[in-house]
Parts: C-alpha cells; structure tokens; sequence
C-alpha cells in the first residue's frame, strides 16, 4: 500500500461513453499526477497538479479532461475516446513539486480499454 | 531516441543468481529514480540518487553522474524479485517532471 488509491481497477468502454477515473491519496501531499502507460512505451507525463491548480498539461487530447476540488483528489474525465487510448492510466502523488527530492509515490492504476 | 536508454530489455534468472540492470541517459539531472512495477500494474519506488551508492536490502542502486549512467543490482534473486523495473530522470530543468525508460522486464525462475 502506497498510500494512493485509484477507482475503478479495470474500465472498459464504448467510444461514445463519458467516464471517470478517481485518484486519491492519503499522504498530505500538495502535487499530484496522471500518466498513461501504454503497451511497450515508457511511462508519459499527461497532466500536473499543484495545491489543486493545473500546472503543466503535456500535450494531451481535450478528451482527456483532468479536475483536482482538493489537494486529495484528482479526476481524469474521459470522453469520445479512441481504442489507442486503451492504456494503464496511473496516478502518483508528491509532497511538492520543487526540488529534486521529491520521491513520487503511485496507485495501482486504472487498466482502461476501449472498444 | 529515448533519453532514458534501459538494458537488457528482458532478463531471464535463476534464483540465487546476481543480476544486474542498466539506464543510461542523455541529458542533465538533479536525481534518478529506480522503480519497480508489478503485473498488476502498481509502482514502487525503490531508490532515488543523486550521486554514489544506495543499498536496501538485497538491492543495491549506483550511480555515475559523469557517464551518465546507473545501475540496479539484485544479490540473490528470488522469484518474488520478477518484475519491470524502471529507470526515470528527473531532469535539471524540469522540476518534479520524470523521463521514464522503457522498462526491463526480470524474470526470476525457482
């Protein structure tokens, strides 16, 4: 247990669907992340959090839609997604952003294939 | 070409055996970072170095700031050891943003 939890565990949906994914974390830290992880890739940064305010998009489609209401919670809204968008999509939070010191801590992540 | 080269790719043992993975990189960083992930998908991490030689346990993580290289060594593997584990830099210019490798893939038989 890291201390960050994601729900659900396995998503599966239609092209046409609006779903959510839900990151939490229980450790008291002010950053938070989304990455997606797919198939024979390295892990790719898609969006930052810091004290709830977005701080680094990286390129991501608009369906991706990212929310964080606290320091605790972070959402990554999905629609009108496309099969290449089947992927493990993790979270991992931290105490800040600042620094090189700062160790990242993950959840188990959300394994999301679409049809 | 990746920033973060890892090799091998895939690494087959036997328990017991000493096993030893690399991650070599090209640009400048403030820290590295080993990780280890699971078939279920969760992520761990094991070490994060800046300069020298960290130890925990049977893991033994070194790093070489001016060849830009490191390493994870495993001493007397198990299978509970099979997993990816991976190599990310935090580069100087980034703040907390991580550049991951691909991953290698170890497999520990009994």
């Amino acid at each position: 247990e890291t201390g960050v939890t994601q729900t659900p565990r396995h998503l599966v949906m239609g092209m046409t669907n609006k779903k959510s994914l839900k990151c939490e974390q229980h450790l008291g830290h002010n950053a938070m992340y989304w990455y997606k992880q797919s198939a024979k890739k390295p892990l790719e940064l898609m969006f930052v959090y810091s004290l709830e305010e977005r701080v680094e998009n990286n390129s991501v489609p608009s369906r991706f839609s990212p929310e964080c209401p606290n320091s605790s919670h972070l959402f990554l809204h999905l629609h009108t997604l496309q099969p290449e968008d089947s992927a493990l999509y993790l979270c991992a939070s931290s105490q800040d952003l600042a620094g090189g010191t700062e160790t990242q801590y993950f959840g188990p992540g959300t394994r999301l294939l679409v049809l | 070409k990746n920033e973060v080269e890892q090799s091998p790719q895939n690494l087959t043992a036997q328990e017991g055996e000493f096993i030893t993975i690399n991650c070599s990189y090209s640009v400048g960083i403030s820290a590295l970072h080993w990780l280890q992930q699971h078939p279920g998908g969760g992520i761990v991490s094991l070490f994060m170095l800046s300069s020298g030689k960290k130890k925990h346990g049977r893991l033994i993580a070194t790093i070489n700031i001016q060849e830009k290289h490191s390493s994870l060594h495993i001493t007397a593997s198990h299978p509970r050891d099979s997993a990816v584990y991976i190599c990310a830099v935090r580069q100087q210019t980034s703040g907390s943003r991580l550049t991951f490798g691909e991953g290698t893939q170890l497999t520990v038989n009994p």
